[in-house]
C-alpha cells in the first residue's frame, strides 16, 4: 500500500517568511496529492490539492509542487501569519482510493 | 459548497453503552464516506470506507462488529461504537467524497467521544 512520509514534524518561522512543508510518497500510482490544515480541535480543511497531471499549482500565498519522478512533493506558503499556524496533513491517494496520509507538520508563526 | 456535518459533536457515555454518531453531506450527494481516528497530536487513521447501498471496508485492526457503519442514503452515514469502554475515547472525524468532484474529500466538524 502507499506510505507518506512528512517533515519536518514542526516548524517555526517569524512572521513573514515562508515556510516549505515537504512529503514524498512511496506508490507511483498515486495521483491525486490534497493538503489539509487543521487548527486545534477542529476539522481539516482542503487548502489546496494537485494532481499529477501538472507540476504545480498556485493560490494567492500557498503554493504547491509535485515531482512525479522524484515521488515527493512540497507545501510552500509565503508571507507568512499567525493565523497561518496549525497542523498541516499532506495527503495521497490514487484517483477514487483513500487517502494515505502524512503525520503532520505543526506550524507555528510568531509575530 | 461542500459542507459536511456531523453530530454530535462532543459526547460523553458510560461504559458499555453504546453511542451513534452522524455524517451527513449537506449540499451535494457522496456515495462514498469515510471514518476516521484521530488521536490528540497524531494523524488521521483510516476506520473504514462507507458506500452507500453497500458494506463498508474496514482497515485492518478495526473491529466491524464493535463499529458498526451504516450508509443507508447519499448524504447519511452513521458510525455506532457499540459496547464503549475508555480506550475508545477519541476524536472521530467522517469525510465525504463529492460523487460530483471525483476524489476531493470534505471533512465534517468530528465528534469527541468520552468513555466514562
Amino acid at each position: 500500500g502507499e506510505n507518506v512520509e512528512q517533515h519536518p514534524s514542526t516548524l517555526s518561522v517569524q512572521e513573514g517568511d515562508s515556510a516549505v512543508i515537504k512529503c514524498t510518497y512511496s506508490d507511483s500510482a498515486s495521483n491525486y496529492f490534497p493538503w489539509y490544515k487543521q487548527e486545534l480541535g477542529k476539522r481539516p480543511q482542503l487548502i489546496i490539492d494537485i494532481r499529477s497531471n501538472v507540476g504545480e499549482k498556485k493560490d494567492q500565498r500557498i503554493a504547491v509542487t509535485l515531482n512525479k519522478t522524484a515521488k515527493h512533493f512540497s507545501l510552500h506558503i509565503t508571507e507568512t501569519q499567525p493565523e497561518d499556524s496549525a497542523v498541516y496533513f499532506c495527503a495521497a491517494s490514487q484517483g477514487y482510493s483513500t487517502l494515505t496520509f502524512g503525520k503532520g507538520t505543526m506550524l507555528l508563526v510568531s509575530p | 459548497g461542500a459542507v459536511v456535518s456531523q453530530h454530535p459533536s462532543w459526547v460523553i457515555c458510560k461504559s458499555g453503552t453504546s453511542v451513534k454518531i452522524e455524517c451527513r453531506s449537506l449540499d451535494f450527494q457522496a456515495t462514498t464516506m469515510f471514518w476516521y481516528r484521530q488521536f490528540p497530536k497524531q494523524s488521521l487513521m483510516l476506520m473504514a470506507t462507507s458506500n452507500e447501498g453497500s458494506k463498508a471496508t474496514y482497515e485492518q485492526g478495526v473491529e466491524k462488529d464493535k463499529f458498526l457503519i451504516n450508509h443507508a442514503s447519499l448524504t447519511l452515514s452513521t458510525l455506532t461504537v457499540t459496547s464503549a469502554h475508555p480506550e475508545d475515547s477519541s476524536f472521530y472525524i467522517c469525510s465525504a467524497r463529492d460523487t460530483g468532484s471525483s476524489d476531493t474529500q470534505y471533512f465534517g466538524p468530528g465528534t469527541r467521544l468520552t468513555v466514562l
